[in-house]
């Protein structure tokens, strides 16, 4: 069995300042993690992923995550937020072999300006 | 490279009425899936494909949800009658060998 789970369901910051969402992960296999992202009335944007290589994952529009085993964790982050940013962000882990996705709630990130 | 696209991307019916939504994946992807997004919520797996095969329809309300891919290329999924708990974004997906899953802009279902 798998499961995901998004720690906030809302995360505001202002425009310039730091993204951390967080995201834990539980899993009977090696996982492969994505964050998905989904701007309003479009389709999920893949973000990132880690499929057991490199532990610090870089994805597009300078987010990155980093997948720590021990604490079954796969943190979204970036380090100065932008106005387009604003979306709701899913975790997803896939840890079968038929890549059945499992996602967690989402997180909506709010950019003040 | 053409994304997934699906059709209609709007739809309003009153309960116990059907709908159906279609569904054409990436050129290539022998891998589709169709999704339920409800509002507030991650979407969640309805039934897998693999190439004209369901792999996976576990999560298939089968008795007012049915789901098809007669060439292994477009889908259609139908439901009939339709509940108001049905209410929900419809996604679909497809995927080549790897693991990526592509996603399509889906089609939002409202039954009043």
């Amino acid at each position: 069995a798998q499961s995901v789970t998004q720690l906030d369901s809302h995360v505001s910051v202002s425009e310039g300042t730091p993204v951390l969402l967080r995201c834990n992960y539980s899993s009977s296999y090696s996982p492969s993690l994505f964050w998905y992202v989904q701007h309003p009335n479009k389709g999920l944007q893949l973000l990132l992923k880690y499929t057991s290589a490199a532990t610090l994952v870089k994805g597009i529009n300078g987010f990155e995550a980093e997948f720590k085993k021990s604490e079954t964790s796969f943190h979204l982050t970036k380090p100065s937020a932008h106005m387009s940013d604003a979306a709701e962000y899913f975790c997803v882990v896939s840890a079968n072999a038929g890549n059945m996705l499992t996602f967690g709630g989402g997180t909506r990130l709010m950019v003040k300006p | 490279e053409a994304g997934v696209a699906q059709s209609p991307r709007y739809k309003i019916i009153e309960k116990r009425q059907s709908v159906a939504f279609w569904c054409n994946p990436i050129s290539g992807h022998a891998t589709l899936y169709w999704y339920q997004q409800i509002l507030g919520q991650g979407p969640k797996l309805l039934i897998q494909f693999q190439n004209n095969g369901v792999v996976d329809d576990s999560q298939l309300p089968k008795d007012r949800f049915s789901a098809e891919r007669l060439k292994g290329v477009d889908s259609t999924l139908k439901i009939q009658p339709a509940k108001l708990e049905d209410s929900a974004v419809y996604l679909c997906a497809s995927k080549a060998g790897g693991e990526t899953q592509y996603f399509g802009p889906g089609t939002r279902l409202l039954v009043l």
